[in-house]
């Protein structure tokens, strides 16, 4: 298992796109989680999944933004009609359920709104 | 709500020299307490923790102790090197209904100079 995989590295887009992320956890994680970096701050949490069921999401998650893990394995972040302020980098990491062993983050993907 | 305030940074120091990032945390039940490492262009990676009181987490020659009393977790480093430049995050994650989100702190920038 080389880790938590996240594609694409970057992607630049033009205002009003669509836009899909995937991550690829590592296997034996129920957990995934989803996250958002702008620069100069902390990773903000978006949303997570125990294996395929979403059980919680962030009030920073508006109706454009929409997260799966259909079969529990990898996970797809879509951004619908995207703004400028949509621009930072997503994190997704993945752990066991109670997160003691700590977090595996993936490398990001950085999302640049024109 | 529950938070990780960390010292602003940047920290800068010449290598060789002591280091301490200062965090400390508010929770509303007994958390599990963090410092993760972030280089350049790269996701966040797990340096070190701590899950009860007066327990040290250690690795790489960083280390930090679970004050409970004082609600804090900061981290030392005896002797940095340039190497050890880049942005360290403290965060805290608590079985708040079985949630273990983790939350994070804003992060420090550390630069090493030769």
């Amino acid at each position: 298992d080389t880790g938590v995989s996240q594609d694409p590295r970057h992607k630049i887009t033009k205002r009003g796109q669509n836009v899909t992320f995937r991550c690829d956890p590592i296997s034996e994680h129920n957990r995934l989680y989803w996250y958002r970096q702008t620069l100069g701050q902390g990773p903000e949490f978006l949303t997570y999944f125990q294996n395929e069921a979403q059980l919680e999401k962030s009030r920073l998650l508006s109706d454009r933004f929409s997260a799966e893990r259909p079969k529990g394995s990898f996970s797809t972040l879509e951004i619908q009609r995207t703004e400028q302020g949509d621009s930072a980098m997503y994190l997704c990491a993945s752990s066991l359920t109670t997160g003691l062993n700590g977090y595996t983050f993936g490398s990001g993907t950085r999302l640049t709104v024109v | 709500g529950d938070s990780v305030t960390q010292m602003e940074g940047p920290v800068t120091l010449s290598e060789e020299a002591f280091l301490t990032i200062n965090c400390t945390y508010t929770a509303t039940g007994y958390p599990s307490l963090f410092w993760y490492v972030q280089y350049p262009g790269e996701g966040l990676q797990l340096l070190l923790k701590a899950t009860k009181a007066d327990d040290k987490g250690s690795n790489k020659g960083f280390e930090a102790t679970y004050r409970k009393e004082t609600t804090s977790f900061h981290l030392e480093k005896g002797s940095v090197q340039v190497s050890d430049s880049a942005v360290y995050f403290c965060a805290l994650t608590l079985a708040s209904g079985g949630s273990y989100i983790p939350t994070f702190g804003r992060g420090t920038s550390l630069i090493v100079h030769p």
